[in-house]
């Protein structure tokens, strides 16, 4: 089935670092992919739509100069976390759509800002 | 805008229960999706539902979305610990296929051996 890899699964990093997050579509081509955040004991929220050689749209309230979106290819997109602050600790989990299987979400990034 | 409502936020049943979990739409469903999730980990696809009137079962669970498109319920029968998690419903938003899903908050299960 349509199976999408994310990475890394847990990352920590230095406040004022980047870091970037990678999410692949293994078995399928995904023109489009979506990336969403998770704070504790709540529920996923759309953060940006990723589209393959355009540029993502953000939602309200995301920075795009923060959370930047690259989708180079119809396997790849990754998003890079700029400047990173503690409060930007949250769980990053990216899904992209299949004909199939809907849409299929990766295994999620556990981003810890210290 | 389009919110999804779970109910209940959680539940602790004994192994070999029936349990029903539902969800609710402020607005007529597109498609309907039931995930689950283990804490901390990404979301494992259950089932679509896209049809009002639907049922679709695969082992021990069945999802139902009534015929008005705006109620969905999750029936998982002789409950095993393997079922505890956080089960997630999830709908497009507008009406069509966006990608763009909202979520409800999420229902955690418990399963006590």
């Amino acid at each position: 089935g349509a199976v999408v890899s994310q990475h890394p699964s847990w990352v920590i990093c230095k406040s004022g670092t980047s870091v970037k997050i990678e999410c692949r579509s293994l078995d399928f081509q995904a023109t489009t992919m979506f990336w969403y955040r998770q704070f504790p004991k709540q529920s996923l929220m759309l953060m940006a739509t990723s589209n393959e050689g355009s540029k993502a749209t953000y939602e309200q309230g995301v920075e795009k100069d923060k959370f930047l979106i690259n989708h180079a290819s119809l396997t790849l997109s990754t998003l890079t976390v700029t400047s990173a602050h503690p409060e930007d600790s949250s769980f990053y989990i990216c899904s992209a759509s299949s004909t199939v299987y809907g849409y299929t979400f990766g295994s999620g990034t556990r981003l810890t800002v210290v | 805008s389009q919110e999804l409502e779970q109910s209940p936020q959680s539940l602790i049943v004994q192994e070999g229960k029936n349990l029903t979990i539902n969800c609710t739409s402020s607005k007529t469903l597109y498609g309907l999706y039931w995930y689950k999730q283990k804490y901390g980990e990404g979301l494992i696809f259950l089932m679509m539902l896209q049809k009002g009137g639907e049922e679709k079962s695969h082992e021990k669970i069945t999802a139902k979305l009534d015929e008005k498109k705006q109620q969905s319920s999750l029936h998982i029968t002789a409950s095993q610990p393997s079922h505890a998690g956080i089960y997630l419903c999830g709908a497009d938003r507008g009406s069509s296929n966006t990608g763009k899903l909202i979520f409800g908050q999420g229902t955690t299960l418990q399963v006590k051996p």
